[in-house]
């Protein structure tokens, strides 16, 4: 079947502006995660939802960041008035369960620049 | 909390030479390892769990406690195996659910 999805691919943007970006978990994966690669950096966990429920915000940089999910599928991460430091790329995971067990499946990713 | 650290950005190695890409991490907990790759214009991928104890592509990974450490081994390196390679710790994070902790990730190129 098809894997997790995200749109746009690229995502240009001045600053101070809002940004949304999207990502189509597999058909069927109750978990998704949000991660941000920066430059030069790993990944960083952001948000992790389990349905439409987020038992963990730990990773969210800032009060400018926040993610929803609905109907248990497509989650929305949002960045108000970007920072040229938001400029990464953010990846959406998602798997079968959120246990241990449970292998997480990446999209492509969206590269985001703030200008 | 939990760390994982690859110590080297880029490992360049001839083909067929030995590859061994360095992992250590820091956990309280029982780890779960992963390694990951990802592949030039390619998503991130799952390339093997420790759990699993399996070789994918020819590559290896052996958990060592004592020293905190998950090097990822294959014996005789390709050309296909160019690509970036991120050690990751699943961890309890406490908020029902499992965070994955990545290295800031090794970047293999392998010489023909």
């Amino acid at each position: 079947g098809a894997g997790v999805s995200q749109s746009p691919s690229n995502k240009v943007t001045e600053k101070g502006k809002d940004v949304e970006l999207r990502c189509d978990p597999i058909s069927g994966h109750t978990a998704l995660y949000w991660y941000r690669q920066s430059l030069g950096q790993g990944l960083e966990f952001l948000i992790y939802f389990q349905g439409n429920s987020a038992p963990d915000k730990s990773g969210l940089p800032s009060d400018r960041f926040s993610a929803e999910r609905t109907g248990g599928s497509v989650s929305t991460l949002t960045i108000q008035r970007t920072q040229q430091e938001d400029s990464a790329v953010y990846l959406c995971a998602s798997s079968l369960m959120a246990g241990p067990t449970d292998t997480q499946y990446f999209g492509p990713g969206t590269r985001l620049t703030v200008l | 909390a939990q760390r994982v650290t690859q110590p080297e950005k880029l490992l360049s190695v001839f083909k067929g030479a030995p590859v061994e890409l360095k992992c250590n991490y820091s956990y309280s907990g029982s780890p779960e390892l992963f390694w990951y790759v990802q592949y030039s214009r390619q998503r991130l991928q799952l390339l093997l769990r420790h759990i699993s104890r399996e070789s994918i592509k020819g590559f290896t990974a052996d958990l060592n406690k004592g020293e905190t450490s998950f090097h990822l081994k294959k014996p005789f390196a390709q050309e296909e195996d160019s690509a970036m390679y991120y050690c990751a710790l699943l961890a309890y994070s406490g908020a029902g659910s499992y965070q994955l902790t990545f290295g800031k990730g090794t970047k293999l190129s392998v010489i023909p």
